[in-house]
């Protein structure tokens, strides 16, 4: 089955600089890649995804970029604010609606002021 | 529009005790999804529905828990007996059955179980 590797574990960072999360799968044969932001004691909310058929998806200071021949993706958010600051899970799937999500083990984001 | 709904949101027991956790999807979601999300892990799905039938349950321990969910809309996870090991988040999850949502899922506010 699918297999989802996310690093690092943890980031700090300070207000204003870039955070990179990287993920890499092992199913070829997934096709969606979603993001989600879950902040403390809080349910996990989507922030971006991609299909494989793009290779870079932007969304004011966030952008996921999508490498399939290399199985991995990336999570990058520009010009980070405090309120960045939560735990970002990255997840693949099939794609086909109602296709199950197999989750990274997630990233903890602290972002400095 | 309403979100997922979940209860209780927390729930307190002793080992060997049984406790049940429902769920109410967003309207005309025709897909719920049961997640375990363990203190420092990504959620891992438990079960997954179609309307009322099961799509995937096989990282379901069938031996203490069940699923169901009945006329295809609210669903109720069971845990009997439960272990120290379940201590865990159980989040609720549900998406439309359409081309347009490439399985896009929105999660209920879990429900924190404690086994003591």
């Amino acid at each position: 089955g699918e297999n989802v590797e996310q690093h690092p574990s943890t980031l700090s960072v300070q207000e204003g600089d870039s955070a990179v999360i990287k993920c890499t799968y092992s199913d070829s044969a997934s096709n969606y890649f979603p993001w989600y932001k879950q902040e403390l004691g809080k349910r996990p909310q989507l922030i971006i995804d991609i299909r494989s058929n793009v290779g870079e998806k932007k969304d004011q200071r966030i952008a996921v970029t999508l490498n399939k021949t290399a199985k991995h993706f990336s999570l990058h958010i520009t010009e980070t604010q405090p309120e960045d600051s939560a735990v970002y899970f990255c997840a693949a799937s099939r794609g086909e609606y109602g296709n199950k999500l197999v989750f990274g083990a997630g990233t903890i984001l602290r972002v400095k002021s | 529009e309403a979100g997922v709904a979940q209860s209780p949101r927390y729930k307190i027991i002793e080992k060997r005790q049984s406790v049940a956790f429902w769920c109410n999807p967003i309207s005309g979601h025709a897909t719920l999804y049961w997640y375990q999300q363990i203190l420092g892990q990504g959620p891992k799905l438990l079960i997954q529905f179609q309307n009322n039938g099961v799509v995937d349950d096989s990282q379901l321990p069938k031996d203490r828990f069940s699923a169901e969910r009945l006329k295809g809309v609210d669903s109720t996870l069971k845990i009997q007996p439960a272990k120290l090991e379940d201590s865990a988040v159980y989040l609720c999850a549900s998406s439309p059955w359409d081309s347009s949502s490439y399985n896009e899922q929105f999660f209920g506010p879990g429900t924190r179980l404690t086994v003591l």
